[in-house]
């Protein structure tokens, strides 16, 4: 299984990005990245993924380098309900069967 | 609004007696996923069913059974539950590959 390497904690101010970088360094090619959240005492809310182009939605953008080997997703004006744990996580598939396997995560804190 | 619902939020149980988490999704899933969460942890992989009456064994199925008769219903078994099974645990389904999974609120299980 592919695993992915977070930094354990990041903070970031009211109103600026917020960068949370991830390396997947043994991603296979037909593995997507996928970022979750998680609030306290939530279950994991989805955020985006992508393969091997960069994407956006209302919520976030997904960079992911040319290698695929790391990727970066952008909250691009951070509020304090964005302090979460962020998972960045691949997605295992073999044959009709898939899984994700989830790291520790980022605790990301948005300070005022 | 899609939906992914666990039985109960919290739960109290004692050692040795058969538990039941139950999970029903209204999306008309394929897949779907047991996890539970342990501080330090992180989120780990119990179970997984891509159809029904399919199951797959996650990172960490010791103790545990799973059931998957109709396709909106995966429900998980201890079944002869332990201290060590005090957990936070999550359901979850998806479409596919290429979609998000959508989780539950989760269940706080405290086995006593």
């Amino acid at each position: 299984d592919a695993k992915t390497t977070q930094p354990p904690s990041m903070d970031c101010a009211e109103g600026r990005a917020a960068n949370l970088p991830c390396n997947h360094s043994t991603i296979s090619g037909n593995e997507y990245v996928y970022w979750y959240r998680q609030i306290h005492s939530q279950g994991p809310q989805y955020i985006i993924h992508g393969l091997k182009n960069n994407e956006t939605n209302e919520m976030a953008s997904l960079i992911i380098t040319e290698d695929r080997k790391s990727s970066t997703l952008i909250l691009p004006h951070a509020t304090l309900r964005d302090t979460a744990v962020y998972y960045c996580i691949v997605r295992w598939s073999q044959g009709g069967s898939e899984k994700l396997v989830f790291g520790k995560g980022t605790k990301l804190t948005v300070n005022p | 609004d899609v939906k992914v619902t666990q039985s109960s939020r919290y739960l109290v149980k004692r050692t040795g007696e058969k538990v039941f988490l139950e999970c029903v999704q209204d999306m008309d899933h394929e897949n779907m996923f047991w996890y539970r969460q342990d501080p330090g942890l992180g989120l780990r992989l119990i179970y997984f069913s891509y159809d029904v009456k399919m199951k797959e064994k996650g990172d960490i199925p010791e103790g545990y059974s799973v059931s998957r008769e109709k396709k909106e219903r995966f429900s998980l078994i201890l079944e002869s539950a332990s201290t060590n099974q005090t957990s936070m645990y999550l359901c979850a389904s998806s479409e596919g590959q290429s979609y998000g999974y959508t989780f539950g609120s989760g269940t706080r299980l405290t086995v006593v």
